[in-house]
């Protein structure tokens, strides 16, 4: 099936960095990624729908100066948590649609943040 | 009231037996209905999909899907210890974003 990739797996920063994480998609072209957080014992909560050349979609409550999404090919999301504090800390998770309105759901690995 | 809505559990079944899982959600015009499964730290990763009121079943899972009581279901049969994993329920009202509900925690005792 479908393969999303994401990268890194595990980054550990200081509060107040910047940490850059990247989902790709390996095997299709993807023309909207989504982004979720899931803070332990918690469902996914989805933060943007990011769409390939054109401004991310943010839901409300998610602050978009401080988690940059950027779509720039049909095949790279990156999620760039600026200044980054420990209640940041989460495990961020991508996911695309192997098509641009049906198809499954294909997830990435998983990144897990932790901000000292 | 939430828009998707599970019992966290722990659900608790000796190997062999029958899990059954339950979701409820709120928005009459959600259109699909999936189950996905999710281990500790991991990613979820999609067990079965159902957009039509009835069962549909796919080895030993059976989803269920009651539209007009805003009700799915999914159950396992044959539980075995590998099948103990949190069971997020998820419901799209369009094509695009998935609401995901709190998740089934289910332990398979062997």
């Amino acid at each position: 099936g479908a393969v999303v990739s994401q990268h890194p797996s595990r980054v550990i920063c200081k509060s107040g960095t910047s940490v850059k994480i990247e989902c790709r998609s390996l095997d299709f072209q993807a023309t909207t990624m989504f982004w979720y957080r899931q803070f332990p014992k918690q469902s996914l909560m989805l933060m943007a729908t990011s769409n390939e050349g054109s401004k991310a979609t943010y839901e409300q409550g998610v602050e978009k100066d401080k988690f940059l999404i950027n779509h720039a090919s049909l095949t790279l999301s990156t999620l760039t948590v600026t200044s980054a504090h420990p209640e940041d800390s989460s495990f961020y998770i991508c996911s695309a649609r192997t098509g641009e309105y049906t198809g499954e759901l294909f997830f990435g690995e998983g990144s897990r943040l932790t901000v000292l | 009231q939430k828009e998707v809505e599970q019992n966290s559990g722990p659900l608790s079944v000796p190997e062999g037996a029958i899990a059954s899982l339950n979701c409820t959600y709120s928005d009459r015009g959600s259109q699909s209905f999936f189950w996905y499964r999710q281990y500790s730290g991991k990613s979820p990763e999609l067990i079965m999909f159902i957009y039509s009121n009835g069962d549909k079943e796919d080895g030993r899972f059976t989803a269920q899907l009651n539209k007009a009581s805003q009700y799915v279901s999914l159950l396992i049969r044959d539980s075995q210890p590998s099948d103990s994993a949190t069971y997020l329920c998820a419901v799209s009202t369009g094509f695009q974003k998935l609401v995901f509900g709190t998740g089934t925690r289910l332990l398979v005792s062997p």
